[in-house]
């Protein structure tokens, strides 16, 4: 079946560091792939997505390069801020199916 | 975006007694609700998959009989958790999909905020 794996958290950087969440996957056919944010207290809100090889989703600074041949969807960010601080989750939806399967997640804390 | 509320956003009760959860989407009709079990340090495990008008789809191994879901309007769905015990205490997430009243984009999924049940 379809999985999801992340690196485990939580990541502790300071402000303005850079920052890869890596994320891999299997599943069958050609998924759509995602990272979610869940800030402290709220509900998931979808960060960045994409639904073919090489594209890359990009939002608020962060980006992530669907790579076919490594099955990774890593998440990066040049610069982080304090305000950055949550847990972020990498998804993938395949084939047909709407609903997406999840990672475990990775917390992220930015120290000032 | 659209708005997913649940109500409470955090609640205990002693063991044995059943506690509801609310899901509301608040500027969209929700043809499609989803609940999650959330564990500390884990993945959003889905429960269960409710229509509108229609008993909800439960995924291997939840007991629809504990786990009991309506989904009596396009705008709210009811996760009510009956004769709860110590290992039912967990984050509970609903998430809605539906056609937005107002965006080009459709037929997204949009999350609320989580309940955090603690059963004493």
């Amino acid at each position: 079946g379809d999985s999801v794996t992340q690196m485990e958290g939580p990541v502790t950087l300071s402000e303005e560091a850079f920052l890869t969440i890596n994320c891999t996957y299997t599943a069958t056919g050609y998924p759509s792939l995602f990272w979610y944010v869940q800030y402290p207290g709220e509900g998931l809100q979808l960060l960045l997505k994409a639904t073919k090889a090489d594209d890359k989703g990009s939002n608020k600074g962060f980006e992530a390069t669907y790579r076919k041949e490594t099955t990774s969807f890593h998440l990066e960010k040049g610069s982080v801020q304090v305000s950055d601080s949550a847990v972020y989750f990498c998804a993938l939806k395949s084939g047909g199916s709407y609903i997406p399967t999840f990672g475990r997640g990775t917390s992220l804390i930015v120290h000032p | 975006g659209a708005v997913v509320s649940q109500h409470p956003s955090r609640v205990i009760c002693k063991s044995g007694t059943s506690v509801k959860i609310e899901c509301r989407s608040l500027d969209f009709q929700a043809t499609t609700m989803f609940w999650y079990r959330q564990f500390p340090k884990q993945s959003l495990m889905l429960m269960a998959t409710s229509n509108e008008g229609s008993k909800a789809t439960y995924e291997q191994g939840v007991e629809k009989d504990k786990f009991l879901i309506n989904h009596a309007s396009l705008t709210l769905s009811t996760l009510t958790v009956t004769s709860a015990h110590p290992e039912d205490s967990s984050f509970y997430i609903c998430s809605a999909r539906g056609g937005l009243a107002r965006s080009g984009s459709s037929y997204e999924q949009y999350f609320g905020p989580g309940t955090r049940l603690t059963v004493t």
